[in-house]
């Protein structure tokens, strides 16, 4: 069966810090892989996605930057995270295709302070 | 910007009632998505609608589509405490050549009280 692995669940970090968050999916092959943040009680902000490898498409401009360096690993990044940056990240996978339901993570909470 | 929107932001009923949300898009789709958000958790897939459908059942839930108002709505029956979550409809990607976006609206906080 395919899972997703989201971790760390909680972290808090310093302004200016580096932030480095991965995500892994098991059990399928080539999958989109998003990032999201959701700010307390709001709908979700599409970061990031990729189709494939080393593709990535940038939704919002910002302090972040996601990396694909393998087919199930979706890698969210900031050099030097700011105040704003804190949220709730959520990663997800879908297969490619006509309609497909997508899966998520359990989401890490990021406090930067 | 959200390609869907969400109304009402907030919802509150006794246990028994039913729930209705209703989602907003602004370009063609080919489906939409319902999804459930349990506090401060990952989202579930609910169900999916093709634009080819108008209307949808699965259990307690049933989903209407109205592409010429571009327009969705969520209906949750009998509804209970359990069902207390926020809910997201999701449009975008799918069709052929995947683009691979989804976006999601802003979401129903539903409070059901027992």
């Amino acid at each position: 069966s395919q899972t997703i692995h989201q971790w760390p669940a909680t972290l808090v970090q310093p302004v200016g810090s580096p932030l480095s968050l991965e995500c892994t999916v098991e059990g399928t092959s080539n999958p989109n892989l998003y990032w999201y943040r959701q700010a307390a009680g709001r709908g979700l902000q599409l970061l990031f996605y990729s189709v494939g490898i080393g593709q990535i498409s940038s939704e919002v401009p910002q302090n972040l930057s996601a990396s694909r360096p393998q087919d199930r690993q979706f890698i969210l990044s900031s050099k030097k995270l700011l105040l704003s940056d804190s949220g709730f990240y959520l990663c997800a996978w879908r297969v490619t295709g006509r309609g497909a339901e997508a899966f998520f993570g359990q989401g890490t909470r990021l406090t930067v302070v | 910007s959200q390609q869907g929107e969400e109304d009402p932001q907030a919802l509150s009923i006794q246990e028994g009632e039913n729930a209705t949300m209703n989602c907003s898009y602004k370009t063609s789709i080919n489906n939409l998505q319902w999804y459930r958000q349990n506090s401060g958790r990952g989202l579930v897939h609910l169900i999916l609608i093709r634009s080819n459908e108008r209307e949808k059942h699965s259990g307690r839930l049933r989903v209407t589509l109205d592409t010429s108002k571009k327009s969705s709505s969520l209906l949750i029956t009998a509804s209970r405490a359990a069902d207390t979550a926020s809910y997201f409809c999701a449009t975008g990607g799918g069709f052929a050549g995947n683009t691979g976006k989804l976006i999601f609206g802003q979401g129903t906080t539903l409070q059901v009280k027992p």
